[in-house]
C-alpha cells in the first residue's frame, strides 16, 4: 500500500528556520509535493520535487531524497502568518493525477 | 483568473434531507476532484474526472453519495439521504494534465447534518 507519515505538530518561534519532514512508502514514485492550509481556508500548492535536492521559493524551500523515499519542507525567517497545516502528498502509482495525502503538520509559531 | 468556485460556502441542514454541493472549475482544466475533510479522517479524495468522465469512485463512502459532471464547467456532489457522519468540509478542485501541476481547490463546503 502507499502511505506517508509526517509530525502531526510542530512548535517554533517567529523569525526562526523550522523543517518539516515527511517519509513515503509507495509502490511507485512520481514525486513529492508539499501543500499549505490555514485554519478555515483551502489547501494551496507550495512546491513539487521530482528529482533529488533541494527547490528553493522565497522563504520557503523543499528537499526530496528518492534513495531515502524521505522529503522536507524547509520554511526560514518564520512569519506568525506561516502558521498552518502543511501536507505532503505523492502521486499515486495506479494515476500521475491523483494524490496520496500525509496527515499533515500543524505548525504553531509562538512571538 | 477566477479561481475554482464552490457554491454554498455553509450548508446546515437535518438528518435525511438531500444535499447537493456544486462546483466549477478553473476553464481549461480537464481533471476535477471531489475531496472531503474531517479531523478524524484527514484529507480524503472521493472521486475525480477527467474530461467530464469519472475515473476512480472508489473513495465514495457509500451509494448514497452521487457525483456528475454534465459538462467541463460544472459538477454536483449530492448526498441522499444526508447523516450526521456525513458533516465535513467537502472541497473540489481541478487541474490540468501534465505530471508537475498541481491542484487548486476551492474555499470547500462547510457541511453540517444535525
Amino acid at each position: 500500500g502507499q502511505s506517508l507519515e509526517q509530525p502531526s505538530e510542530v512548535t517554533a518561534v517567529e523569525g526562526a528556520i523550522v523543517q518539516i519532514n515527511c517519509t513515503y512508502q509507495t509502490s511507485g514514485f512520481y514525486g513529492l509535493s508539499w501543500y499549505q492550509q490555514h485554519d478555515g481556508g483551502a489547501p494551496t500548492f507550495l512546491s513539487y520535487n521530482a528529482l533529488d535536492g533541494l527547490e528553493e521559493t522565497g522563504r520557503f524551500s523543499s528537499f526530496l531524497s528518492r534513495s531515502d523515499s524521505y522529503g522536507y519542507l524547509l520554511l526560514q525567517e518564520l512569519q506568525m502568518k506561516d502558521s498552518a497545516s502543511y501536507f505532503c502528498a505523492v502521486r499515486s502509482p495506479d494515476s500521475n493525477y491523483q494524490l496520496i495525502w500525509g496527515a499533515g503538520t500543524k505548525l504553531i509559531i509562538k512571538p | 483568473d477566477a479561481g475554482v468556485i464552490q457554491s454554498p460556502r455553509h450548508e446546515v441542514t437535518e438528518m435525511g434531507q438531500e444535499v447537493t454541493l456544486r462546483c466549477k472549475p478553473i476553464s481549461g482544466h480537464d481533471y476535477l476532484f471531489w475531496y472531503r475533510q474531517t479531523m478524524m479522517r484527514g484529507l480524503e479524495l472521493l472521486i475525480y474526472f477527467n474530461n467530464n468522465v469519472p475515473i476512480d469512485d472508489s473513495g465514495m463512502p457509500e451509494d448514497r453519495f452521487s457525483a456528475k459532471m454534465p459538462n467541463a464547467s460544472f459538477s454536483t456532489l449530492k448526498i441522499q439521504p444526508s447523516e450526521p457522519r456525513d458533516s465535513a468540509v467537502y472541497f473540489c478542485a481541478s487541474m490540468t494534465g501534465g505530471k508537475n501541476q498541481p491542484q487548486h481547490f476551492g474555499d470547500g463546503t462547510r457541511l453540517s447534518i444535525l
